[in-house]
């Protein structure tokens, strides 16, 4: 089946860091990329839905110059958490799929801890 | 009023009970449908799609009643390994143009010896 490798899986870093989330579609073209984040206990979150080659679309909510957003290619996101600060701490996870309709593949989490 | 809601749960169950997971979905436009699975910490798993004309697989039957916007998940014959949370998953139209993905709260799911 399809795969979607997303690396790191866990990262610790000093408040004030910027920590970047790599998502790749191993076996497929990735025209839709999603970014959600989970907290404990909680549902996953949509953070933005991605497109190759255009501006992601954030969710109400969501600061785009906090969360940096790229998708330049058809297998490749990265989402770029900037100056983060203990409450940014949080399980992170990213999606992909080839076409509306088709199936979301997840990537496996990334756990960052912002001390 | 959340886009995709579901049974808030938890719902403990012993093994070999028949539960009955029930989402509910605001856009009328929602396009496609789905339930995935996801264990703690770990990434979600899809379970199955929805299709109005409704869908088994072995232990597990998946319903979608558009009218009402509604769907729903029946798990027979639980077992132990089926504890976990469930999530509805919607495909809606974005107010962008483009289209998105939606999860559901989940609902978890204990079933005991």
């Amino acid at each position: 089946g399809a795969v979607v490798s997303q690396h790191p899986s866990w990262v610790i870093c000093k408040s004030g860091t910027s920590v970047k989330i790599e998502c790749r579609s191993l076996d497929f073209q990735a025209t839709t990329m999603f970014w959600y984040r989970q907290f404990p206990k909680q549902s996953l979150m949509l953070m933005a839905t991605s497109n190759e080659g255009s501006k992601a679309t954030y969710e109400q909510g969501v600061e785009k110059d906090k969360f940096l957003i790229n998708h330049a290619s058809l297998t490749l996101s990265t989402l770029t958490v900037t100056s983060a600060h203990p409450e940014d701490s949080s399980f992170y996870i990213c999606s992909a799929r080839a076409g509306f309709g088709e199936k979301l593949f997840f990537g496996s989490g990334t756990q960052l801890s912002v001390l | 009023r959340k886009e995709v809601e579901q049974d808030p749960g938890p719902f403990n169950v012993p093994e070999g009970a028949t539960v009955a997971f029930n989402c509910t979905y605001s856009n009328s436009a929602s396009q496609s449908f789905f339930w995935y699975r996801q264990d703690c910490r770990k990434e979600p798993k899809l379970l199955m799609s929805v299709y109005s004309s409704g869908n088994e697989d072995g232990r597990f039957t998946a319903q979608l009643n558009r009218a009402s916007q509604y769907i729903s998940l029946l798990i027979r014959d639980s077992k132990l390994s089926d504890s976990a949370t469930y999530l509805c998953v919607v495909n809606m139209r974005a107010t962008s143009g483009g289209f998105k993905t939606i999860f559901g709260a989940g609902t978890r799911l204990f079933v005991k010896a």
